[in-house]
């Protein structure tokens, strides 16, 4: 199994630029999640899909933020336009949703933001 | 809400010493619970998991025990290695497979 990728590995751009981030979730998962890490926030949930409908978004951090999933296997999350301020490292995670209970997440290498 | 809790970082240890990151957790119902690992550079991957009260959950010398009595899941190794050196997050699942995650606790191993 390939694992979920996540392209571009590493995106610099500059303020007010529109920056486009993608992922592919492992093969035959229903549940897709965008997260972004910084130093100061941690690890923050921006929002989430199950079976391709968003469900939670009430971690997007502004209009600027907006996320898709067309299909089950592929998912983007657009920021325009960009601040500094955005500069993180963004984690695409995808699980299988089934029965009761949590199931594990897996995620993407991440893609690590810079916005000048 | 639901949340989780862990020791705040960075922990110190000699290689081979004993090993303990404290979790807790609040949380309506029976959370699943999770410990994930992050090298650096790297996105997290699952260290090991507990889905009920009493289970334990371990994976590469670690082992952490699902408490319901103490709200708790900490994470223990015997004797840790250079190796093992990373960030480590302690996370519940709730039944909509949405995670909350601790803060991360820093480990740095000296040889």
């Amino acid at each position: 199994d390939a694992g979920v990728i996540q392209s571009p590995r590493h995106e610099v751009t500059e303020m007010g630029q529109e920056v486009t981030l993608r992922c592919k979730p492992i093969s035959g998962h229903n549940s897709l999640f965008w997260y972004r890490q910084t130093m100061m926030r941690g690890l923050e949930l921006l929002i989430y899909f199950n079976n391709n409908v968003p469900i939670d978004d009430s971690g997007m951090p502004e209009d600027r933020f907006s996320a898709k999933m067309p299909n089950a296997s592929f998912s983007t999350l657009k920021i325009q336009p960009s601040e500094p301020r955005d500069s993180a490292v963004y984690f695409c995670a995808s699980s299988h949703m089934a029965g009761t209970g949590g199931r594990e997440q897996f995620f993407g290498p991440g893609t690590r933001l810079t916005v000048l | 809400g639901n949340s989780v809790t862990q020791m705040e970082g960075p922990v110190t240890l000699s290689e081979e010493a004993f090993l303990t990151i404290n979790c807790t957790y609040t949380a309506t119902g029976y959370p699943s619970l999770f410990w994930y690992v992050q090298y650096p550079g790297e996105g997290l991957q699952l260290l090991l998991k507990a889905t009920k009260a009493d289970d334990k959950g371990s994976n590469k010398g670690f082992e952490a025990t699902y408490r319901k009595e103490t709200t708790s899941f900490h994470l223990e190794k015997g004797s840790v290695q250079v190796s093992d050196s990373a960030v480590y997050f302690c996370a519940g699942g709730d039944n909509f497979n949405k995670f909350y995650f601790g803060s991360g606790t820093k480990l740095n191993v000296k040889p």
